[in-house]
């Protein structure tokens, strides 16, 4: 299975602050690749699909790139509410499969 | 509004059999694929089974290959999932997705709870 890995494990910014956030995959996975925040207490939220693409309602602070097997997430300015644990997703190879998580936490 | 709803969490000792469902509404459930997602106490997630919009192509994670079976009614709006021969390490939050099979999952329901323990 393809195997993937999330740095760093735990990223610690201010509010107002940038956050970069990476997930690398054990091989090419294409642009089949989603992130997902989750709160605790809470389901799992889609944020980016096809490495890029915002989902409905997902603010412009959002945006995602790369492809193959290095991929990016990036908060432009975090807000409070954006503090939460967020998971990359590769769904180009069964079976699917998640990187372990990043979580952003208040600096 | 699109919404997911699981049921048929509970405590099970382990060896034993549980069978979750998860009712649809909000959307054209026989258009998508869907899938089950799981997530142990304290750990990240990791996806179970999918199947696609008509139950014919399914696919497991090799943990559960031969235990666990994945089924949707479509009359009813609904995905199941039979889970046999429970181990302790399958105690997690088991969530229901919209998606699955080579697509990313953009609709979660709020999860149900299986607990594996003597």
């Amino acid at each position: 299975e393809i195997v993937m890995t999330q740095s760093p494990a735990t990223l610690s910014v201010s509010p107002g602050e940038r956050a970069t956030l990476s997930c690398r995959a054990s091989q090419s996975v294409s642009n089949n690749l989603a992130w997902y925040q989750q709160k605790p207490g809470q389901a799992p939220w889609l944020l980016i699909y096809g490495a890029s693409t915002r989902a409905t309602g997902i603010p412009a602070r959002f945006s995602g790139s790369g492809s193959g097997t290095e991929f990016t997430l990036t908060i432009s300015s975090l807000q409070s509410e954006d503090f939460a644990v967020y998971y990359c997703q590769q769904y180009d190879i069964w079976p699917q499969t998640f990187g372990q998580g990043t979580k952003v936490e208040i600096k | 509004e699109v919404e997911l709803l699981e049921s048929g969490g509970g405590v099970v000792r382990p060896g034993g059999s549980l069978r979750l469902s998860c009712a649809a509404s909000g959307f054209a459930f026989d258009d998508y694929g869907m899938s089950w997602v799981r997530q142990a106490p304290g750990t990240g997630l990791e996806w179970v089974s999918g199947l696609n919009w008509n139950g014919v192509s399914t696919g497991y994670v090799d943990s559960v290959k031969g235990r666990f079976t994945i089924s949707r009614d479509n009359a009813r709006n609904s995905l199941y999932l039979q889970m046999n021969r429970l181990r302790t390490e399958d105690s997690a939050v088991y969530y229901c997705a919209r998606g699955g099979l080579g697509y990313y999952m953009d609709v979660w329901g709020k999860g149900t709870t299986v607990t594996v323990s003597s």
